[in-house]
């Protein structure tokens, strides 16, 4: 089964702290991973694609296949950094959709 | 670069009644777009993938007879929810998909759809 779990709906952290934004998925085949965020009454926006390597705003994103693992981090949080990310694995089959997690809300206290 | 639009950004309508919501690709042509809705606080459920000219791919559990998706052009698609009610009221949200072969979407800025 095709499954993206990102484990917390919630997440708080303090100004300057580090970030873990947890993404796990189930997948048969090489998965293609990607990172959304949505900022208060915004579009979701891409972040982050695995293929890519890069860092955006301080984030990073590595895959990890033995933990099946797509976990995004950032060193020092910032109070512009809260808001909703969503971990997304493209869905190889059919019509190459994406399959969204639920979600973490990042809010970052001052 | 790669813009999408939704209109209208939100609607009212009774309840009974048909609403049309359009997704435009601005800066570049779309063969494919999905369409999803988005609970309060809550991830992006996928609806159905459209793509240009042929019949809309709906997801397990959504009614295509509800929820009517046209791909008329590539950078044009639209959903029209019929005979609506009030547990379809929602946020909508459309994504592009553009031809130069990138899986990425581009995502609109949502419909919020209220059904009294």
């Amino acid at each position: 089964a095709q499954r993206v779990t990102q484990p917390e709906k919630l997440l708080s952290v303090f100004k300057g702290a580090p970030v873990e934004l947890k993404c796990n998925y189930s997948y048969s085949g090489s998965p293609e991973l990607f990172w959304y965020v949505q900022y208060s009454r915004q579009r979701l926006q891409l972040l982050l694609r695995h293929i890519s390597r890069e860092s955006i705003k301080g984030f990073t994103a590595d895959l990890n296949k033995g933990e099946t693992s797509f976990h995004l981090k950032k060193p020092f949080a910032q109070e512009e950094d809260s808001a909703m990310y969503y971990c997304a694995l493209l869905s190889l089959s059919g019509t190459y959709k994406y399959i969204f997690g639920t979600g973490t809300r990042l809010k970052v206290l001052a | 670069g790669a813009v999408v639009s939704q209109h209208p950004s939100w609607v009212i309508c009774k309840s009974g009644t048909s609403v049309k919501i359009e997704c435009r690709s601005l800066d570049f042509q779309a063969t494919t777009m999905f369409w999803y809705r988005q609970f309060p606080k809550q991830s992006l459920m996928l609806m159905a993938t459209s793509n240009e000219g042929s019949k809309a791919t709906y997801e397990q559990g959504v009614e295509k007879d509800k929820f009517l998706i046209n791909h008329a052009s590539l950078t044009l698609s639209t959903l029209t929810v019929t005979s609506a009610h009030p547990e379809d009221s929602s946020f909508y949200i459309c994504s592009a998909r553009d031809r130069s072969g990138s899986y990425e979407q581009y995502f609109g800025p949502g419909t919020r759809l209220t059904v009294t």
